[in-house]
């Protein structure tokens, strides 16, 4: 299978903590987009990080790419319970196609 | 900005009946998808396409599955005869055109159980 991994599968913090996730991928990417997912809910789109960049920082999101590791991490900052939901990461092909992990759960508790 | 619309949210039908459903992208946006996410895993792409053009359909199912995009906007996608293996959240996806570094989009996905 082509799809990456992701890890932890699942997570659990207190609120004000720092969360991070970890993805690992197989294919050669033009960029890597993570990706949250609530209960019963689409994706929606968090950040995106070319192959040419190592870090990149959205408000509370960080994100890190290490292309010779076929790495990346997303960090958020002071996390809340609405962060609570699924994370993916997607590895951005040539041709457009995203291949995803199989992601994070993140449980974040008041 | 309308974001990419998809018809119907849910669905439950019985094995070896079919059913449809339907994706509007965003306005302007080349580039459609379809994926399949099966309960606890992540997206699968089954079909991409480039107007109407299909540019990667090699993990469609093509003795049940189709998809068509005719006049490069809306698309349709079709499971006849279902499986029960089927049960997934179809998602749509649009981007603006195939350039690697367009965000792709979804939307709310069709959620189909098979009984």
């Amino acid at each position: 299978s082509q799809q990456g991994e992701e890890d932890p599968q699942a997570l659990s913090i207190q609120e004000g903590e720092n969360a991070t996730m970890n993805c690992s991928y197989k294919t050669s990417i033009n960029n890597l987009q993570w990706y949250r997912q609530n209960s019963g809910r689409g994706l929606v789109h968090l950040i995106l990080i070319r192959s040419n960049e190592r870090e990149k920082h959205s408000g509370r999101l960080r994100v890190t790419l290490d292309t010779s590791k076929k790495s990346s991490s997303l960090l958020i900052t002071a996390s809340r319970a609405a962060d609570t939901a699924s994370y993916f990461c997607a590895a951005g092909t040539q041709g457009g196609k995203l291949i995803f992990g199989q992601g994070t759960e993140l449980s974040v508790k008041p | 900005e309308a974001g990419v619309a998809q018809s119907p949210r849910y669905k439950i039908i019985e094995k070896r009946q079919s059913v449809a459903f339907w994706c509007n992208p965003i306005s302007g946006h080349a580039t459609l998808y379809w994926y399949q996410q099966i309960l606890g895993q992540g997206p699968k792409l089954l079909i991409q396409f480039q107007n109407n053009g299909v540019v990667d359909d090699s993990q469609l199912p093509k003795d049940r599955f189709s998809a068509e995009r005719l006049k490069g906007v809306d698309s349709t996608l079709k499971i006849q005869p279902a499986k029960l293996e089927d049960s997934a959240v179809y998602l749509c996806a649009s981007s603006l055109d195939l350039s690697p570094g367009n965000t792709i989009y979804f939307g709310e996905g069709s959620w189909l159980t098979v009984v």
